[in-house]
């Protein structure tokens, strides 16, 4: 079990650029989650993956945001025309099945300046 | 929606001894789970315990223990014979048991650890 995986750890972009984060999740989790930090909150759902099937998505994932799951394995997360309010921790989660706990990678953290 | 409200943004704890973190939700459904997550200073998140709402007992882990009070909507956590390396962010969160996978989030407590 060597965790969940994020790529990269830090990146700083300039307004309007576009960026690519990466998460490789635990092998066998066949459940991905992208969560989004900001300071001093929670994190905030952003979408879910069971296997290559986005099923869920938040109000937060404007059309600025896209995540693919091709092969069910590894998840990209791309911002589009990034906006200095998308400075924040991105995290990746993944879980083995329905209701197991959720493991989280030590997250990307985006400073758009 | 559901909410989570931790109203206390920082705690401090002297080592060895008990400190109780408080966490309230709002939900206005009968099934769902409710969790406490750790959040050490640059590392990743790891779940600390979680509840079944449908489950009377209280969830224990070892030093940790929940106090779940599903009329009030409470949802406390206690850390016993507190330890230097519980020093971090804690979050509450809650999950509906119908279906979607969402985690929501507290705004979390830091709690620190004095030797």
């Amino acid at each position: 079990d060597t965790g969940v995986s994020q790529d990269p750890r830090h990146k700083i972009t300039k307004r309007g650029q576009n960026v690519t984060f990466r998460c490789d999740p635990i092998s066998e989790h066949n459940r991905l989650y992208w969560y989004r930090q900001t300071l001093g909150q929670g994190p905030e759902f952003l979408t879910y993956f069971q296997n290559e099937a986005q099923l869920e998505k938040s109000r937060l994932l404007s059309d600025r945001f896209s995540a693919e799951r091709p092969k069910g394995s590894f998840s990209t997360l791309e911002i589009q025309r990034t906006e200095q309010g998308d400075s924040a921790m991105y995290l990746c989660a993944s879980s083995l099945r329905q209701q197991s706990p959720l493991h989280f990678g030590n997250g990307t953290r985006l400073t758009v300046t | 929606a559901q909410t989570v409200t931790q109203s206390q943004p920082e705690m401090s704890v002297q080592e060895a001894e008990t400190v109780t973190l408080s966490c309230t939700y709002d939900t206005s459904e009968s099934d769902y789970y409710l969790f406490w997550y750790k959040q050490p200073p640059s590392r990743q998140m790891i779940l600390v315990i979680r509840q079944e709402a449908y489950k009377q007992q209280n969830a224990t882990e070892n030093r940790f223990s929940v106090n779940f009070q599903k009329a009030a909507k409470s949802f406390s956590l206690k850390i016993s014979d507190s330890q230097l390396g519980d020093a971090a962010m804690y979050f509450c969160a809650y999950r509906s048991g119908g279906g979607s996978e969402k985690l929501v989030f507290g705004k979390g407590m830091k709690l620190t650890v004095n030797p």
